[in-house]
């Protein structure tokens, strides 16, 4: 079974439109985050959701905005695509929040490319 | 400011050999974590190791251990007995009790390539 899985893994469109992106996780976690790893790999925080609550929202353009309808699914939604969003995206996921050993499982990235 | 330092861009090493990935880091914290990740050529984030600042034994994962040295701030990886399937990218990660919500500071990477 896939612990933390995201559809889609790939996702090709055009600048300008708007998509999702779709993150659940089967482990019971009570923390779910977005991550953004760039083209040289670096790896940063956008978000993260506890119990269905936003309590991490780094410095993200407005046009990316995630949703946690319950506390196993956190999706990404992002408007009005640049060229700029071309990234791989990590969803991932925690037992707890903040808990120091609190280890975070990642799904497999999506990669996303704007055209 | 970076807070988790990963000098070494990339590496080759032989198979069966040990290899050392360095990672220091920077927090004014007493209480923090730090993890290791693998991120093989098919992208996925694997969770590999994690030390505490107050565990007393270095931490170990089979084939991994953590040199953790924490007057000097760092946690170097050790992959004893390399495999060919150990050629990926390695990141080392943080989180600070300054931080209550979990966040993780991730290093550049490390690229290691693992030969015949």
């Amino acid at each position: 079974d896939t612990a933390v899985s995201q559809t889609p893994k790939y996702l090709v469109t055009q600048m300008g439109n708007d998509k999702s992106i779709k993150c659940e996780q089967n482990l019971g976690h009570d923390t779910m985050y977005w991550y953004k790893q760039d083209s040289k790999k670096f790896l940063k925080i956008m978000f993260s959701y506890n119990n269905k609550e936003l309590i991490i929202n780094e410095t993200v353009p407005n046009r990316f905005s995630p949703k946690s309808p319950d506390k196993a699914h956190l999706n990404l939604h992002i408007n009005s695509l640049e060229l700029g969003d071309s990234a791989v995206y990590f969803c991932a996921s925690s037992q707890e929040r903040g808990g120091l050993a609190d280890t975070q499982y990642f799904g497999p990235g999506t990669r996303l490319t704007v055209l | 400011a970076q807070k988790i330092t990963q000098t070494q861009p990339g590496m080759f090493v032989q198979e069966k050999e040990a290899v050392t990935l360095d990672c220091t880091y920077d927090t004014s914290d007493p209480s923090y974590g730090l993890f290791w990740y693998k991120q093989p050529s098919s992208g996925e984030m694997i969770f590999l190791i994690y030390q505490g600042s107050y565990d007393q034994q270095n931490a170990t994962e089979g084939r991994y251990s953590l040199n953790f040295q924490k007057a000097r701030k760092s946690a170097n990886l050790v992959i004893s007995a390399s495999q060919l399937g150990d050629s990926a990218m390695y990141f080392c990660a943080m989180r600070e009790t300054t931080d209550s919500w979990g966040k993780f500071q991730f290093g550049a990477g490390t690229q290691v390539v693992v030969t015949p």
